[in-house]
């Protein structure tokens, strides 16, 4: 079954402890992509990924980093999490950066104290 | 600053009628638009899309209509069915670049 998956779902930390969230698919897709949800704001990009080891910045990038090692795997690190950072997050991921083929992780509800 | 906007945050509509979920955009430069639906707990999916050459897209009860020089379009859902109860994002797109979401509106359909 083609899906892409993120670990953890739920996660609730501290400020400033460092935390990574998890993406992988399995549709040998080259670009990977990461979203966060907020009230009245919709989805933002906040990184992207055109193949492994190409990364690039999206709209809502500060305080957030990525790495893209493998091909399936697109990991989402926050070295110091802070409260403004609390919020719904999607990976993504899709043979191009538009549309159709754009398959979405379920989410990860990240809530920082 | 939203390029695209989806001013209902909220529908509520009978079950058997139409629902009309509405955007506005305002880069000029989009040329190819998109719904997603999402339920709770799942990430959002591909609904149906439209290039900015045509007006008008249909897929079974659902169809985007694309009124460029209004910069607006809209998702009639006909009939509308419980399980049609989401949240709908419009999103858009300037030749092959990223997407730009909207911030959704939550469509309820009642029995």
């Amino acid at each position: 079954e083609a899906q892409v998956t993120q670990n953890p779902r739920y996660l609730i930390t501290v400020t400033g402890k460092k935390l990574t969230v998890t993406c992988s698919q399995n549709m040998n897709h080259e670009y990977m992509s990461w979203y966060r949800q907020d009230p009245g704001l919709g989805l933002r990009q906040i990184y992207y990924s055109m193949n492994v080891e190409v990364t690039d910045k999206g709209d809502v990038p500060e305080g957030y980093k990525v790495s893209r090692k493998e091909k399936r795997n697109f990991p989402l690190i926050l070295e110091s999490p802070s409260p403004n950072q609390t919020s719904l997050y999607f990976c993504a991921s899709s043979w191009d950066r538009v549309g159709e083929t754009q398959y979405f992780g379920p989410g990860t509800r990240l809530l920082v104290l | 600053d939203q390029q695209v906007k989806q001013n209902s945050p909220s529908l509520s509509v009978q079950e058997g009628r139409i629902s009309i979920l509405n955007c506005d955009y305002t880069n000029s430069m989009f040329d190819y638009f998109l719904w997603y639906k999402k339920y709770p707990a799942e990430g959002p999916t591909f609904l149906i899309s439209i290039s900015s050459i045509k007006d008008k897209n249909e897929d079974g009860r659902f169809t985007v209509f694309l009124n460029k020089s209004a910069k607006h379009l809209s998702l009639h859902i006909v009939p509308s069915q419980p399980g049609d109860s989401a949240v709908y994002f419009c999103a858009a797109s300037a030749q092959g670049s990223d997407m730009r979401f909207g911030a959704g509106t939550r469509l309820t359909v009642k029995p």
